[in-house]
C-alpha cells in the first residue's frame, strides 16, 4: 500500500519570494506521481506529474517537482510566487500496475502582497 | 474541461436519511471514484468503479455503497446518513488503468448531515 505525508499543512509567502512544498511518499512498487492544484470552492485539478524519464518535470505556470527515489520525495518548487497561486496543493500517488491515487493531506500555500 | 457533473452540489439532511449522490461524466472514461475531503485528510478514496457493474472498495467506504449499471453514471449512496459523513464528495474519472492515470474532477457536493 502506498502512502503520502505533505510536511506542511500550510505555507504563508510573499508575493515574488520562492517557495517550496514538500511531499514524501512510501510505496513498495514503482509508482507514478502527481501534484494536484485546488482553487477556493473548485475542484482539483493536475498541476503536473511524473511517469518516468527526467526526475524534474514542469508545469506550464512556473512550477517544477524533482523525483528523488532514494529519499522517497516529490517536492515542489516555484521560484517566485504571484497572489494568484494561493490555493491548497495536493501530493499524490498511484502504483504503476494499479489505478487507485492516494493523496496528501494537503498544503494550504498562502501569498502575500 | 472534463465533462463531469456532480449533483446535487449542496444538501443538507438529517441523520438516520438516505442519501445519493450523482456523477455524471461525458467522456466515455472507463474508471470512475468517489473521494471524501475533509481538512487535515486531504482525500480520501471511498469506492472506484472499472466498468459497468464493477466497483472495489477504497480506504473508507465503511457506511457508503456504490453503483453503475452505466459507463456515464456512478452513484454513490449513504444508507443511513451520520455526522461523520459531513464532507466534501469529490468523483473523479480516469481514461485508463495504464498510462497517466490523471483524474479529472468533479465541481464537489458538500454534504451537511444534522
Amino acid at each position: 500500500a502506498q502512502s503520502v505525508t505533505q510536511l506542511d499543512s500550510q505555507v504563508p509567502v510573499f508575493e515574488e519570494a520562492p517557495v517550496e512544498l514538500r511531499c514524501n511518499y512510501s510505496s513498495s512498487v514503482s509508482v507514478y506521481l502527481f501534484w494536484y492544484v485546488q482553487y477556493p470552492n473548485q475542484g482539483l485539478q493536475l498541476l503536473l506529474k511524473y511517469l518516468s524519464g527526467s526526475t524534474l518535470v514542469e508545469s506550464i505556470n512556473g512550477f517544477e517537482a524533482e523525483f528523488n527515489k532514494s529519499q522517497t520525495s516529490f517536492h515542489l518548487r516555484k521560484p517566485s510566487v504571484h497572489i494568484s497561486d494561493t490555493a491548497e496543493y495536493f501530493c499524490a500517488v498511484r502504483d504503476t500496475g494499479g489505478f487507485k491515487t492516494i493523496f496528501g493531506a494537503g498544503t494550504r500555500l498562502f501569498v502575500k502582497a | 474541461d472534463a465533462g463531469i457533473t456532480q449533483s446535487p452540489r449542496h444538501k443538507v439532511t438529517e441523520t438516520g436519511t438516505p442519501v445519493t449522490l450523482r456523477c455524471h461524466q461525458t467522456e466515455n472514461h472507463r474508471y470512475m471514484y468517489w473521494y471524501r475531503q475533509d481538512p487535515g485528510h486531504g482525500l480520501r478514496l471511498i469506492h472506484y468503479s472499472y466498468g459497468v457493474k464493477d466497483t472495489d472498495k477504497g480506504e473508507v467506504s465503511d457506511g457508503y455503497s456504490v453503483s453503475r449499471s452505466k459507463t456515464e453514471d456512478f452513484l454513490l449512496t449513504l444508507e443511513s446518513a451520520t455526522s461523520s459523513q459531513t464532507s466534501v464528495y469529490f468523483c473523479a474519472i480516469s481514461e485508463s488503468s495504464t498510462g497517466t492515470g490523471e483524474l479529472f474532477f468533479g465541481e464537489g457536493s458538500r454534504l451537511t448531515v444534522l
